[in-house]
C-alpha cells in the first residue's frame, strides 16, 4: 500500500544552518506529496505542496522537489531559524487511497542560537 | 477566517467516562476526519466521512465512535476511555473533487484520561 519514510530525527541544528529531512514514498497511483508542520501544543499546518513530478514547494524559505524518479520530497531550507523549531512530518495522498492522507512519523527540529 | 475549529483544546476525563470531542468547519469540506496523535508519533487516522459516508480504519477500536450531524460538524465519542487513550486528538477536512487538494486540521484537543 501507500506509505511515506521519513528521516529519523530529532535534528539539531545552528542559527542559520542548512536543513535537509529526507522523505521517500511508496505509491501505486500518482500521489500529491505535502509538508505539514507542527508547532508544540499546536495541529497541523500545511508547510508545501506538490502535485506532479518535477513540481517544486515552497513556503517561507522551505523548498522540496517532487522527484518520481528517486520516489522523493526532500525538505531543504537554507538557513534556519530559531522559530522553525518544530516537528516536520511528509506526507501523501493519491486518487486511489480513498480521500487518506498518510503521514511519515515526523522528524523534531530543534534550531539553537 | 474559513477554519477548522475543536473545541476544547483541552479536555481532562475520568477512567471509563464517555467523553465528547467536537469539531467544525467554516471551509464547507465534504471530507472530515479523526486522527489520534500520540507523543512523538505520527498522526493515526481513527476515520473518515465522505459526506454522510461513514469510513472506519480496521484497528481503531469500537471504544471511539464518530457523528455528523451536518456538513459542519463532526464529533468524535470516546465510550470508556482508558489511560491509553491519552492523546492529541485532531480533526482535518479536505475537498474532494477538488484535484491534490490538501487537509485542513484543526488545533487538537490534548485529552487527558484520570
Amino acid at each position: 500500500g501507500d506509505s511515506v519514510t521519513q528521516m529519523e530525527g530529532p535534528v539539531t541544528l545552528s542559527e542559520e544552518a542548512f536543513l535537509t529531512i529526507n522523505c521517500t514514498y511508496t505509491a501505486t497511483g500518482y500521489p500529491s506529496l505535502f509538508w505539514y508542520v507542527q508547532y508544540p501544543g499546536e495541529g497541523l499546518q500545511l508547510l508545501l505542496k506538490a502535485t506532479k513530478a518535477d513540481d517544486k514547494g515552497s513556503n517561507k524559505g522551505f523548498e522540496a522537489t517532487y522527484r518520481k524518479e528517486t520516489t522523493s520530497f526532500h525538505l531543504e531550507k537554507g538557513s534556519v531559524q530559531v522559530s522553525d523549531s518544530a516537528v516536520y512530518f511528509c506526507a501523501l495522498t493519491a486518487a486511489n487511497t480513498g480521500n487518506q492522507f498518510y503521514f511519515g512519523t515526523g522528524t523534531s527540529l530543534t534550531v539553537i542560537p | 477566517d474559513a477554519m477548522v475549529i475543536q473545541n476544547p483544546r483541552y479536555q481532562v476525563t475520568q477512567f471509563g467516562k464517555p467523553v465528547t470531542l467536537s469539531c467544525s468547519q467554516t471551509l464547507n469540506h465534504n471530507v472530515m476526519y479523526w486522527y489520534q496523535q500520540k507523543s512523538s508519533q505520527a498522526p493515526k487516522l481513527l476515520f473518515h466521512y465522505y459526506d454522510k459516508d461513514f469510513n472506519n480504519e480496521a484497528d481503531t477500536p469500537d471504544n471511539f465512535q464518530s457523528r455528523r450531524p451536518n456538513t459542519s460538524f463532526c464529533f468524535l465519542d470516546i465510550r470508556s476511555p482508558g489511560l491509553g487513550d491519552a492523546a492529541m486528538y485532531l480533526c482535518a477536512t479536505s475537498r474532494e473533487g477538488l484535484k491534490n487538494t490538501e487537509a485542513f486540521f484543526g488545533q487538537g484537543t490534548r485529552l487527558t484520561v484520570v
